[in-house]
Formats: C-alpha cells, structure tokens, sequence
C-alpha cells in the first residue's frame, strides 16, 4: 500500500497568511495526487485533483503543485472559511490512501 | 446539484450485520464509479470499497474484505453496502462519493454520511 504523509499536522495562521501543506508519498504517483478540505461535522470536499487541477468553484487562492512523491497545497491568502481539515489522498493505485490531514487553526 | 444521501446506519453488536444505502440524484449514476469512505470518531478518512458503473470491478480495503459487500442499483440510482460481522473497529460515519474515473479515482462529490456505531 502506498502510505502518505502530510506536514503539519496541525498550523496556527492568521487571515491573510500564506499557508502551505505537504503530502509526501511512499513511492512515486506521477500527478494521481488530490487535495480535500473538511470542516467540522461535514463531509470532505474535494478542492484539487491531479496536484494542480482545482476542482470546479473552489477559490483561485487554492493551487497545488507537485510530481512524484512531494506535493504541495497552498493558499495564497488565507480567508476565515477556510479554516478546517486539509486531507491529500493518491489516486494511482488501489487501496486508495489518504494522508493523516492538516488541521488549519485561527492564531 | 449532484446529491448522495447515505442512509442504514445506527447501533449494531459486535458480529451483527448492517446494510447501508446511499441515493443518487444530480448526475448520470449509471456513468460513474462509486465508493465508501469511512471516518472513525475523531480521525481520518479511509477508503472502504469501490465499483465501477457497470459493476464489472469491484475493490475492498483489506480490513473489510470478506465481510463487506458492494453492489449498486443503476436502475434505482443506488449504492449499496451490506455489512457482515461487524466489528468496534467498524465504527465510523460511511460516507458514499463519486468519481468519473475507475482507474484513478478522486472523490468528486460526497454525501452527508451515515454514523455506524457497534458497540455491545
């Protein structure tokens, strides 16, 4: 199986920070790499897939980046809603497997 | 708007079965490969089963292979999940969600989740 491994775990910001999260892969998922963001008490949603593609009405402050085994989310300023749960979950192959999440805090 | 409302969920024993549904609305079913992923209390999400549109693939997490059992209804636009010897270790909200692709499937969009809870 194909283990992923977010940093942080947890990060304090403020509103207009920039903010990045990492998700690194046990082995190489060329781009099969998406980015979900969950707020308490509600379902994931899925804001990129393919590292870099967003997903339809997500905010352009969302991008991803990243190939092989390092994979980025970042956003660019940081806006009140936007504080929740990130999870990194690869596509390439089955079981598909999430990474432990990053959870976004007010500082 | 696509929705996915899972239902079936509540308190079993340790061995008891459950079987959980979840229907479509908002999208073509019959095109699109559908999963469980589950989320136990205070933790992360995992993958639990897929199947493809048609139904020819079907795949299980190893920690439920051989006690769960995927199916859909295409007809009936629904996602099934029947739950065998269910174990604490099951606990969890199910959530069920799309994708448009079997190969390498990302998780388009997401019902609200049905709790399963086994405890004695």
């Amino acid at each position: 199986d194909i283990q992923m491994t977010q940093s942080p775990s947890s990060l304090s910001a403020s509103v207009r920070d920039r903010v990045t999260i990492t998700c690194r892969a046990s082995q190489t998922i060329n781009t099969y790499l998406n980015w979900y963001q969950q707020k308490p008490g509600k379902a994931p949603k899925l804001l990129i897939y393919t590292a870099s593609t967003l997903q339809s009405g997500v905010p352009s402050r969302f991008s991803g980046s990243g190939s092989g085994t390092d994979f980025t989310l970042t956003i660019s300023s940081l806006q009140p809603e936007d504080f929740a749960t990130y999870y990194c979950q690869q596509s390439y192959s089955t079981p598909w497997t999430f990474g432990q999440g990053t959870k976004v805090e007010i500082k | 708007e696509v929705q996915l409302v899972e239902s079936g969920g509540g308190l079993v024993k340790p061995g008891e079965s459950l079987r959980l549904s979840c229907a479509a609305s908002g999208f073509i079913f019959s095109h699109y490969t559908m999963h469980w992923v589950r989320q136990a209390p205070g933790k992360g999400l995992e993958w639990v089963s897929s199947i493809s549109s048609s139904s020819s693939f079907i795949s299980y997490a190893d920690s439920v292979k051989g006690r769960f059992t995927i199916s859909r209804d295409n007809a009936e636009d629904s996602l099934f999940l029947q739950m065998h010897s269910l174990r604490a270790g099951d606990t969890a909200i199910y959530y069920c969600a799309n994708s448009n692709d079997w190969t390498h499937a990302n998780f388009a969009s997401w019902g609200q989740g049905t709790l399963v809870t086994v405890s004695s």
